[in-house]
């Protein structure tokens, strides 16, 4: 069963550099996302991507943030200057976007960013 | 307000009993879907089943059932005969909107613990 990528599974860095993380989604999906969830506390939206252009972000999703989808299979998060509080478990989902509203977002298993 | 609520951060159930975990959700939009995910300690996000705002049955996927109550504005899952590996979080969550496109809301998530 195709499932969505996610490298490294654990990044570690230093406050003030910067990181790319790294999802290959689903080969047919169209719509891409990242979500982030701060250790014990819940899943927050960041950012979504369709036709290559952001179609909706959060206000998590600063100008330290951007999403790319450079060769048509990875898409990535990057964090320009990360924080401290930064820290947390990066999610990439991507769906099909042939459901309609019922349209299941299937998750990556994460990558734990570790800022110090 | 938060879009969607679980009262209940943590439940205790005994092996091969039912357990019900609460979900409440507000939006004024007459077009939405709820989701239910299950994240073990691995930290993967799993997709468990779906209801979406039109649907005249409540959702049902093997042990999983959805008890739907639009009125309430209540989406709670049901889990039947639990067993030990269904010890994991568990977070209900919102599409607004026909978009498919459109980020999910998660709520705050039930950590169920299941006793041999």
């Amino acid at each position: 069963e195709p499932e969505v990528t996610q490298t490294p599974s654990h990044q570690v860095t230093q406050m003030g550099q910067e990181v790319i993380l790294r999802c290959v989604p689903i080969s047919n999906h169209l719509y891409f996302y990242w979500y982030r969830q701060i250790l014990g506390q819940k899943v927050e939206f960041l950012v979504s991507f369709y036709n290559n252009e952001i179609s909706e972000k959060s206000e998590i999703f600063d100008d330290q943030f951007s999403v790319e989808r450079p060769d048509g299979s990875n898409f990535t998060l990057k964090i320009r200057s990360t924080k401290l509080e930064d820290s947390a478990m990066y999610f990439c989902a991507s769906s099909d976007g042939t459901s309609g509203i019922y349209n299941e977002q299937f998750f990556g298993p994460g990558t734990r960013l570790t800022v110090l | 307000a938060q879009k969607i609520t679980q009262t209940q951060p943590g439940m205790f159930v005994q092996e091969k009993e039912a357990v019900t975990l609460d979900c409440t959700y507000d939006t004024s939009d007459p077009s939405y879907g709820l989701f239910w995910y299950k994240q073990p300690s691995s930290g993967e996000m799993i997709f468990l089943i779906y209801q979406g705002s039109y649907d005249q049955q409540n959702a049902t996927e093997g042990r999983y059932s959805l008890n739907f109550q639009k009125a309430r504005k209540s989406a709670n899952l049901v889990i039947s005969a639990s067993q030990l590996g269904d010890s994991a979080m568990y977070f209900c969550a919102m599409r607004e909107g026909g978009n498919a496109g459109n980020m999910l809301t998660f709520g705050g998530g039930t950590r169920l613990m299941v006793k041999p």
